[in-house]
């Protein structure tokens, strides 16, 4: 069964509305999750690393006011999109590891369309 | 910054032949890891490498890993149509944040029957 789960799967709202992107890992806990942006047939682009207990750290030219992460537990992460545009639109990943250097498990991913 | 390069970018190949796919670091990993996305789901794990010169089996897929741990390859001989996907390397750097991949951009696979 699934490691890491992640929800909705699937969301459309308009724009200028903000929308929250839940992963929880189910067997283990995880003071580090990682959140990706994914374009159509494109590689996975890290927007930032949530870190338990702490602020976000963010990549290059995310804005962190525009996606915010919250890790409030060992076992959840949230992104919230806010104030969302067309052009946000895109597929979110997370994931998260074991430990250290081991296998990432992936959530299943969120189809985010703003109309 | 860490990069990893990969290529090619596509593939298309009739089913039963064979395809590779190379990754390449810009700086010593300590492990490299592969991961396999179906369209319209998402990555996967496949396995990880972590030994200079390692090589991997699973049933038709070959993984290596270079003397250098900097570059990596996965073979996949006689190909079916269910090894339809996305290949994505991902590697770790010394030192990085738990957890922290760096991934290519993939090598997208199409079989036709």
């Amino acid at each position: 069964g699934a490691v890491v789960s992640q929800h909705p799967s699937r969301v459309i709202c308009k724009s200028g509305t903000s929308v929250k992107i839940e992963c929880r890992s189910l067997d283990f806990q995880a003071t580090t999750m990682f959140w990706y942006r994914q374009f159509p047939k494109q590689s996975l682009m890290l927007m930032a690393t949530s870190n338990e207990g702490s602020k976000a750290t963010y990549e290059q030219g995310v804005e962190k006011d525009k996606f915010l992460i919250n890790h409030a537990s060992l076992t959840l992460s949230t992104l919230t999109v806010t104030s969302a545009h067309p052009e946000d639109s895109s597929f979110y990943i997370c994931s998260a590891s074991r430990g250290r250097d081991t296998e990432a498990f992936f959530g299943q991913g969120t189809r985010l369309t703003v109309v | 910054g860490q990069q990893v390069m990969q290529i090619p970018q596509y593939q298309h190949v009739q089913e039963g032949e064979d395809f590779t796919t190379y990754c390449n670091s810009s700086t010593t990993l300590s492990n490299i890891q592969w991961y396999k996305q179906r369209p319209g789901g998402h990555p996967v794990f496949l396995i990880q490498l972590v030994k200079s010169g390692e090589v991997k089996k699973q049933k038709r897929l070959t993984f290596q890993f270079g003397e250098a741990k900097k570059n990596s390859s996965l073979h996949i001989t006689a190909t079916q149509t269910t090894d339809v996907g996305t290949y994505f390397c991902a590697g770790t750097g010394r030192g990085s944040t738990l957890g922290r991949l760096y991934f290519g951009r993939g090598t997208q696979l199409t079989v036709w029957p």
